[in-house]
């Protein structure tokens, strides 16, 4: 069965500082990678997905971007963070269930951002 | 404009009072309905996917259907442990593999 890691588990930055997640994945090859954003209470707000390397699609057209430098890496940064980028983000990938003839998708245990 | 709408917003049950969820989608060429739980503070679990308008799925308690506007999550004599957000996303139309997710229920089941 797939892993995901995702670090650090938390995280308190300045507004304008620097950002980079990093999210791997285990026991999969070649899946389909996304990264998601939670505003406390709220549903996910897809930010990348990406279907393969160096492959990233944008749905928010921010001050966050997104790279794929492996199959199984899927990386999160920003040159200068704002405040409305707290939340929690959460990287997940698509994996296809030959025993269900289904895809799935699972998430890490997420990153918790507070930009102060 | 793909669209995924969850009610109620939230549910309080007592424990053993059965209960629906809904999860209403507006996508073209559904590619898949999937749904999840997630607890407070952690990444959402994955519990179903569903494709085609018929479809039913169970695990343990729970029971998720598919219609070809919405679909149900069925909670059969729950417990407080059932106590969680429920999370409906799509992915289809000219998304591809995109997934489109819903605000969530709030389920709450009292002892």
């Amino acid at each position: 069965s797939q892993t995901i890691h995702q670090w650090p588990a938390t995280l308190v930055q300045p507004v304008g500082s620097p950002l980079s997640l990093e999210c791997t994945v285990e026991g999969t090859s070649n899946p389909n990678l996304y990264w998601y954003r939670q505003a406390a209470g709220r549903g996910l707000q897809l930010l990348f997905y990406s279907v393969g390397i160096g492959q990233i699609s944008s749905e928010v057209p921010q001050n966050l971007s997104a790279s794929r430098p492996q199959d199984r890496q899927f990386i999160l940064s920003s040159k200068k963070l704002l405040l409305s980028d707290s939340g929690f983000y959460l990287c997940a990938c698509l994996k296809w269930n030959r025993q269900g003839s289904s895809y799935e998708q699972y998430f890490g245990p997420g990153t918790r951002l507070t930009v102060t | 404009e793909d669209q995924v709408t969850q009610s109620p917003e939230a549910l309080r049950l007592q424990e053993g009072e059965s209960s629906s969820l809904n999860c209403s989608y507006t996508v073209s060429g559904l590619r898949g309905l999937f749904w999840y739980r997630q607890d407070p503070g952690k990444g959402p679990e994955f519990l179903f996917t569903l494709y085609s308008a018929g479809e039913e799925k169970e695990k343990e308690r729970l029971k998720a259907t598919l219609t070809k506007k919405e679909s149900f999550l069925h909670i059969t004599a729950p417990k407080p442990e059932d106590s969680a957000t429920y999370l409906c996303a799509v992915q289809g139309g000219t998304g591809g593999f995109k997934t489109i997710f819903g605000a969530g229920t709030r389920l709450f089941v009292k002892a």
